[in-house]
């Protein structure tokens, strides 16, 4: 069966501390690999996608996603957290049968 | 603006009780879905359409319908809601369809339809 993980329900990091929220997957295939972050009351909105090519993929807002074959994980980062960063961050897979598996989210909070 | 369009925003209903969710997209796409998200559970796809006339089942199909008359329209459809299906729903749409370039796949989604069924 096919599935998206984020272990962590909640992350917790210091303003100006470096980020990671984590996801792996298990899916058949060569699948395409998403970030998206939802504000309260908001609908999802695109981060960043891996398709192929260089296993570190640059994002909006200075997010980031290192892409591990091996591990078949895709977590997410930041060097630098911002207050603003605070949210709901899900990670999501496309398969070759266009459908779309998401994980069960990651709540971030940071701290000033 | 480009935009996916979903009402109502807000809906309480009973058990039985026939209801619609508009889905609407000004951007020309092709792909358009619908997903119930639950807490701890993420986000689920209930039906998916790849173009007019074109629909396909995601992974929760059960209990709801959709139709895809129209490019820009793909409304989901309750025939009888029961409780379990009391979630927020989103909408989404993605052109080219997914999956045929690179610069395709990424989802542009709805605010939300948050549905109760007493």
């Amino acid at each position: 069966a096919q599935s998206v993980a984020q272990p962590e329900d909640q992350v917790n990091v210091a303003e100006g501390n470096p980020l990671t929220v984590k996801c792996t997957y298990s899916v058949s295939g060569n699948p395409y690999l998403f970030w998206y972050v939802q504000y309260p009351n908001r609908g999802l909105q695109f981060l960043l996608k891996y398709i192929t090519g260089d296993n570190l993929v640059k994002g909006s807002y200075g997010f980031e996603a290192e892409f591990n074959k091996s591990q078949t994980s895709f977590h997410l980062k930041k060097p630098s957290a911002l207050v603003s960063d605070s949210a709901l961050y899900f990670c999501a897979v496309h398969t070759n049968f266009n459908k779309f598996y998401f994980g069960s989210g990651t709540k971030l909070n940071v701290k000033p | 603006e480009a935009q996916v369009t979903q009402n109502p925003r807000y809906l309480i209903t009973v058990t039985g009780k026939k209801l619609t969710v508009t889905c609407s997209q000004n951007m020309n796409h092709e792909y358009m879905s619908w997903y119930r998200q639950d807490p701890g559970l993420g986000l689920r796809q209930i039906y998916y359409s790849m173009n007019v006339e074109v629909t396909d089942k995601g992974d929760v199909p059960e209990g709801y319908k959709v139709s895809r008359k129209e490019k820009r329209n793909f409304p989901l459809i309750l025939e009888s809601p029961s409780p379990n299906q009391t979630s927020l729903y989103f909408c989404a749409s993605s052109s080219p369809n997914p999956g045929r370039s690179s610069g395709a796949n990424v989802l542009t989604f709805g605010a939300g339809s948050r549905l109760t069924v007493l």
